[in-house]
């Protein structure tokens, strides 16, 4: 069991610029999301997925934040037009199949610096 | 909307003390209960989590309180030691919903001094 896998675990970007993060869940957990969380803050539920499908976004997700998951595997999350608001560590999360466990695992998260 | 409310924020125990977390929620739906413990520049990770269908839940040094009819739950730590000393989160979430995606309190930094 490697965990969940995220990369990469710190990125500092220009404000404008598109970044992209990489979750790898672990594997077998069909479930997998995606959360924001900032300094004093707890985390925010960002989106989900059910294998390749995208069942549910937060409205917190505006529309310059992309997440797909193509073979229900891995996942990215990509923003584009960056800005400073968005400066955040960005949680992956992931879980088995309904019944198979409740419990939600986290990666270790990717910070981003928008400056 | 905040739907689970969490105090205090920060916390200061001794060695050996008993460091007590509480949280409240708003939401009747929600049916599951995890405590989450997080380290600076870690993820959060899974501490101990109970159903409404039980008032306490222990495991080792841990223990959740839960009281359905309040909607509050809380977190004992028992003989506090230097190395519990993190932020912890308190979530709630419903088991069967779509996404059964879980929302956390704002955290409580805990010190636990020597």
């Amino acid at each position: 069991d490697t965990g969940v896998s995220q990369n990469p675990r710190h990125k500092i970007t220009k404000r404008g610029q598109n970044v992209t993060f990489r979750c790898d869940p672990i594997s077998e957990h069909n479930r997998l999301y995606w959360y924001r969380q900032t300094l004093g803050q707890g985390p925010e539920f960002l989106t989900y997925f059910q294998n390749e499908a995208q069942l549910e976004k937060s409205r917190l997700l505006s529309d310059r934040f992309s997440a797909e998951r193509p073979k229900g595997s891995f996942s990215t999350l990509e923003i584009q037009r960056t800005e400073q608001g968005d400066s955040a560590m960005y949680l992956c999360a992931s879980r088995p199949a309904y019944r198979s466990g409740n419990t939600i695992y986290f990666g270790e998260g990717s910070w981003l610096t928008v400056v | 909307q905040q739907q689970v409310k969490q105090s205090p924020q920060s916390l200061i125990v001794q060695k050996g003390g008993i460091s007590i977390i509480n949280c409240a929620y708003e939401n009747t739906a929600f049916d599951y209960f995890p405590w989450y413990q997080q380290f600076p520049g870690k993820g959060p990770a899974l501490l101990i989590a109970i159903r409404p269908d039980v008032s306490e839940k222990k495991e080792g040094r841990f223990t959740i309180s839960f009281n359905k009819s309040a909607k509050q739950f809380s977190l004992h730590i028992m003989d506090s030691q230097p190395g519990d000393s993190a932020t912890y989160f308190c979530a709630a979430s419903m088991i069967a919903g779509t996404a059964s995606k879980l929302t956390f309190g704002t955290g409580t930094r805990l010190q636990v001094t020597l």
